[in-house]
């Protein structure tokens, strides 16, 4: 039974390229969500998709940053072009609406951007 | 909107220890709560949630979480702490079942042999 997958599992960026990183929800998931973690900022949400529509997308987030659902088993999230600044790690997760909700994190993908 | 506060970013307790990881939410009705632990190089893992009935719930490895309603509180408690629990434990929150979940900033749990 597969979790969030996420690839890659790191990525290093030069300063003002543009990297996709990719997700793929657990199977019949229908809420996604986009995290960056840093130590400094722990966790902060980017985007969250219900049913593959924008519910939120992290408003300080919007400049540089998107997420997108191309279909319900898949999601990247592009950063165009990248700062060192956004060296983190980016979490994927996916959740079923409904009772009993448990979210499901796939492993990360650790950027560096030099 | 809900919120969530971890008031200890790091806590050292040596193994055998009895652990208390605290955790405060901000809601105004009933919040479904949940406490998930990172490993090193992971994703979050569901440790426990409460929704509705006992107060004191159990989680995996030992783990247990009470929520007490009066003191916006949900913590975290082990009686005894073994190494391998090392890892950053987040507290979270949410309005119910269909809302997004919102999380506190984490507690570095370090246990020392």
């Amino acid at each position: 039974d597969a979790g969030v997958t996420q690839t890659p599992r790191h990525e290093v960026a030069e300063k003002g390229q543009t990297i996709i990183l990719k997700c793929e929800p657990v199977s019949g998931h229908n809420d996604l969500f986009w995290y960056r973690q840093t130590k400094i900022q722990g966790l902060e949400l980017l985007s969250y998709f219900r049913s593959k529509s924008l519910m939120e997308d992290g408003g300080a987030f919007k400049d540089r940053f998107k997420a997108e659902m191309l279909n319900s088993s898949f999601s990247t999230l592009k950063i165009q072009p990248t700062e060192p600044k956004d060296s983190a790690v980016y979490l994927c997760a996916s959740s079923f609406r409904g009772s009993n909700t448990e979210v499901f994190f796939g492993k990360g993908t650790r950027l560096t951007v030099v | 909107a809900q919120s969530v506060t971890q008031p200890d970013a790091r806590v050292t307790v040596s193994e055998g220890a009895s652990l208390q990881l605290r955790c405060k939410y901000s809601y105004s009705g009933t919040p479904y709560l949940f406490w998930y632990v990172q490993y090193p190089r992971q994703g979050l893992q569901l440790l426990l949630k409460y929704y509705s009935g006992d107060p004191v719930v159990q989680g995996v490895n030992g783990f247990e979480a009470e929520f007490i309603k009066s003191n916006s509180s949900f913590h975290l408690r082990k009686a005894s702490v073994h190494w391998s629990d090392s890892a950053v434990y987040f507290c979270a929150v949410s309005a119910n079942s269909n809302n997004r979940i919102f999380f506190g900033d984490g507690t570095q749990l370090v246990v020392k042999p």
